[in-house]
């Protein structure tokens, strides 16, 4: 089936610095890509939907200057985190739609962020 | 709202055993609904979604009946093996676009041999 990477796993960083996390689509490309947040037991919580080459759509709530995320091409998406703080350690999960079968969705394996 | 409740884990089974994780959910209109599983490392995968009221979806020897009348979405097995052990997460999509996925909080389940 397709496969959806996400770059890193793991990253830790300190507070006010920004970290950036990777989303591929390895062997479809994906025009729709999302972003979701996990917060230990609990749901997976929508954050955007990026769209290739345009600028993406937030969820209500979800602060778009401080999680920035850049559709560039049809195989990679990216979510920056800017100034973080500890309140924006979790687990953070992209998905991909792919088109060619009947919109199904793929998802990344998750980035865990823990910032100190 | 929209909103999925799942049966808190874990789950703790024997190698064989029948298998039942609970999933309700309250929405508006006719949601599609989907269970998704996550195996340790990997992403989500989708396991099996059923469309409509009365529809049974059925994957891997995994089986959920959506129903209407009780707003529910159960995931059962009969019988259980080792490599079924992971995260299940119930879901439902709402707004007429199968990518806008209300998720659960996930029930792992471990299998014992």
């Amino acid at each position: 089936g397709a496969v959806v990477s996400q770059h890193p796993s793991r990253v830790i960083c300190k507070s006010g610095t920004s970290v950036k996390i990777e989303c591929r689509s390895l062997d479809f490309q994906a025009t729709t890509m999302f972003w979701y947040r996990q917060f230990p037991k609990q749901s997976l919580m929508l954050m955007a939907t990026s769209n290739e080459g345009s600028k993406a759509t937030y969820e209500q709530g979800v602060e778009k200057d401080k999680f920035l995320i850049n559709h560039a091409s049809l195989t990679l998406s990216t979510l920056t985190v800017t100034s973080a703080h500890p309140e924006d350690s979790s687990f953070y999960i992209c998905s991909a739609l792919d088109r060619r079968n009947t919109g199904e969705l793929f998802f990344g394996e998750g980035s865990r962020l823990t910032v100190l | 709202g929209n909103s999925v409740t799942q049966m808190e884990g874990p789950v703790t089974l024997s190698e064989e055993a029948f298998l039942t994780i609970n999933c309700t959910y309250t929405a508006t209109g006719y949601p599609s609904l989907f269970w998704y599983v996550q195996y340790p490392g990997e992403g989500l995968q989708l396991l099996l979604k059923a469309t409509k009221a009365d529809d049974k979806g059925s994957n891997k020897g995994f089986e959920a009946t959506y129903r209407k009348e009780t707003t529910s979405f159960h995931l059962e097995k009969g019988s259980v093996q080792v490599s079924d052990s992971a995260v299940y997460f119930c879901a439902l999509n709402y707004g007429g676009a199968t990518n806008k996925l209300i998720f659960g909080t996930g029930t792992l389940l471990a299998v014992q041999p």
